[in-house]
């Protein structure tokens, strides 16, 4: 299986700053399609997780402009360019391209 | 817009089976799905896949389960659902089936007029806690 590993596991932030958070894989996630399965999602408190990014750098409906996934390969980087408090929860990378799907361990944000 | 209903019981005693199912409504389930797929998360954990059916019929399992769950879809009941069994307490978790989408379309890059786009797991159930324990 992949190995997704995030970082950092705890991310506190002030509102107004940027955010970034890494994932990386222990394998290339780019398919001879020329995409990298690899999605965002996001766990905010006491709700079920959903999806920011999928491919790595598209952005699910509804998602603000102020996410933005990035990277190819095995290193990926979703950045939060002005923090909101609606921001506060738990960060996922996930690589599907594998049929055996793995996520990465999680990001804590909070706000400082 | 779809909507999954995720649901079954409580509480099973360990050595059991559990049954969940997931209800799609808001649309039909045979509609420009990528897969249907379960989740779960243990007390105070991150997210662990527990398999997937594709839309080509086929179906994935976590290595760590996969004797032990099956994954089955009705499509003239429009839901899916997971079958675990013998369960354990390591087993407890709240349990998220969810919806990955796609769309066929022209792919430059290998120069595929059919291919099958993916679009993220964008539709979730709202979690089934389960709890095993005697």
């Amino acid at each position: 299986d992949i190995v997704m590993t995030q970082s950092p596991l705890s991310l506190p932030v002030t509102p107004g700053e940027p955010a970034s958070i890494s994932c990386r894989s222990n394998q290339s996630l780019l398919h001879v399609s020329g995409y990298n399965y690899l999605d965002w999602y996001v766990q905010k408190p006491g709700q079920s997780p959903q999806l920011l990014i999928y491919l790595a750098s598209s952005r699910a409906s509804g998602v603000p402009d102020r996410l933005t996934g990035s990277g190819s390969g095995t290193d990926f980087t979703l950045k939060i360019s002005r923090v909101e408090a609606e921001d506060v929860g738990v960060y996922y990378c996930m690589q599907g391209l594998q049929t055996s799907i793995t996520f990465g361990q999680g990001t804590r944000l909070e706000i400082k | 817009q779809l909507q999954l209903q995720d649901s079954g019981p409580r509480l099973v005693k360990p050595s059991e089976t559990v049954y969940l199912t997931c209800s799609v409504s808001g649309g039909s389930m045979s509609s420009n799905y990528y897969y249907w797929g379960w989740i779960r998360q243990p007390p105070g954990r991150g997210l662990e896949w527990i398999g997937s059916i594709y839309y080509t019929g086929s179906t994935y399992y976590n290595s760590s389960l996969k004797s032990r769950v099956t994954i089955s879809l009705d499509r003239s009941q429009n839901q899916f659902s997971l079958q675990l069994t013998p369960v354990i307490a390591a087993d407890t978790a709240v349990y998220y089936c969810a919806g990955a989408f796609g769309y066929r379309g022209y792919n430059p890059i290998i120069n595929d007029k059919n291919y099958y786009f993916y679009q993220g797991m964008s539709v979730w159930g709202q979690g089934t806690a389960v709890i095993v324990s005697s």
